[in-house]
């Protein structure tokens, strides 16, 4: 158990509706990353929030957004799905900024779109 | 573009066998090298590696890195059926919010 926790644990959402997803990082960790996984793939950075700032930005489209709040738990939203939007998605936190080179990851929010 | 090709895509064994999973990468700014373990959701830590040729141990687990080379491997000896799982290796660039790249993985599957 890494201490980073995520909500839902499981979602299913038709094409064109939108979704929020949220992440409780470890304590003390100031740094968030949100990653995608598609099925058989390996995790795709979607981006990294440290101190409520995006801070780098995979290659993702804008309908894909985030934030991060003052006590770092962290929210990703994603605006008119599609079905390729269907993966799990994790989060990890990290302490020391974004030179932190150990990530924790979270369980991971199972996202289907139907 | 940065990217980490990892190999073989799937590995059966028996127990008692020695594996070893490949990483290679290419990367515009090298920091460091990744390897986690993946059993149902969430990826856990196993290795950073940032210089060459000093073996990072755990257990039966060990790992190593090139960067001359630009690969790494990640050996298990005297497998267990605990071993099973996806194994990801990732790189990190300063140079893009120090966000992590992952090949695919690999899975590895340990037969009794």
């Amino acid at each position: 158990e890494t201490g980073v926790t995520q909500s839902p644990t499981h979602l299913i959402k038709t094409r064109g509706q939108q979704v929020t997803l949220r992440c409780s990082s470890q304590s003390g960790h100031n740094t968030v990353s949100w990653y995608q996984q598609a099925l058989g793939q390996g995790p795709q950075f979607i981006f990294q929030y440290y101190r409520e700032e995006e801070n780098g930005r995979g290659n993702f489209p804008p309908r894909f957004s985030g934030l991060q709040f003052p006590n770092y738990s962290s929210e990703l939203n994603v605006n008119a799905l599609e079905l390729d939007d269907s993966a799990l998605y994790l989060c990890a936190s990290s302490f020391g900024g974004p030179d932190s080179y150990e990530q924790y990851f979270g369980p991971g929010t199972r996202l289907t779109v139907t | 573009e940065d990217k980490v090709v990892q190999s073989p895509l799937s590995l059966v064994v028996h127990e008692g066998d020695t594996v070893t999973l490949n990483c290679s990468y290419e990367v515009t700014n090298f920091r460091s090298l990744l390897w986690y373990k993946q059993e149902k959701k969430a990826p856990t830590f196993l290795f950073m590696l940032t210089s060459s040729g000093i073996e990072k141990k755990s257990g039966r687990l060990s790992s190593i890195l090139d960067k001359k080379e630009l690969f790494s491997i990640l050996n298990i000896t005297a497998t267990q059926t605990g071993d099973s799982a996806i194994y990801l290796c990732a790189v990190t660039n300063p140079n893009t919010g120090n966000q992590f790249y992952f090949g695919t993985g690999t899975s590895l599957t340990v037969i009794p």
